[in-house]
């Protein structure tokens, strides 16, 4: 079965400050997609990324970056200098898939870490 | 840019009332999804449908839930009678053929059992 582990309830910070929320899961599937979602006070679900379990190189976006450890089943989001805009619950999960990379469509999240950045 | 819609946005009920929740998914889409997300909680999923079909159901998704297509755009949700601890979120997402990897997820509605 999966499942994903984001063991900060909450976090919170000054402006500015760079913050990385971890996230660690379990699957017995070779093959499977990992996903962080952000979700604002407004309460829709923001899409911010997907790596496939195949693709292990790090991901940088902006003020954003990913590090994805297969070793260690972990699959990190910093938050470089970050601003008040970015306080919101984030979300980790995951989706497993076939062995030709298909997958199955059932996400699994994680508990979700709120994050509150503070001017 | 397609959107996956969903009405009401928030929905008031009362215990033991059935209510219907409505999502319009991106049109070329085939595969439909409900997942649930208790206040302060995970989001958690629900069903999967697929072909005018259930492909996959959680445990959360008993006797008294039930989803359909009844026309080519819309997909609900039912809850036949409703409790308190149904009171949630609900998001409905889809995606194209293949593409199970890439769903889109509807704003969510809003539903508060009285």
């Amino acid at each position: 079965a999966q499942k994903v582990t984001q063991a900060q309830t909450e976090i919170s910070v000054v402006e500015k400050e760079d913050v990385t929320l971890d996230c660690v899961y379990e699957t017995r599937d070779t093959t499977y997609y990992l996903f962080w979602y952000k979700q604002p006070p407004s309460g829709e679900l923001v899409f911010l990324i997907r790596r496939n379990s195949f693709d292990e190189q790090n991901e940088i976006s902006g003020r954003y970056s990913w590090n994805f450890q297969k070793s260690t089943s972990s699959f990190n989001f910093t938050i470089t200098a970050s601003q008040v805009v970015d306080s919101a619950v984030y979300f980790c999960a995951l989706s497993e898939a076939d062995a030709g990379g298909t997958s199955y469509g059932k996400l699994t999240f994680g508990q979700g870490t709120i994050l509150t950045v503070h001017p | 840019e397609p959107e996956v819609t969903q009405t009401p946005s928030h929905q008031v009920t009362q215990m033991g009332q059935e209510v219907i929740l409505r999502c319009v998914p991106i049109s070329n889409h085939l595969y439909f999804y409900w997942y649930r997300q208790i206040l302060g909680q995970k989001v958690e999923f629900l069903v999967s449908f697929y072909n005018n079909e259930i492909s996959e159901k959680s445990e959360i998704f008993d006797d008294q839930f039930s989803v359909e297509r009844p026309d080519g755009s819309n997909f609900t949700l039912k809850i036949r009678s409703t409790k308190l601890e149904d009171s949630a979120m609900y998001f409905c997402a889809s995606n194209d053929a293949g593409k199970a990897y890439e769903q889109y997820f509807g704003p969510g509605t809003r539903l508060t059992v009285t």
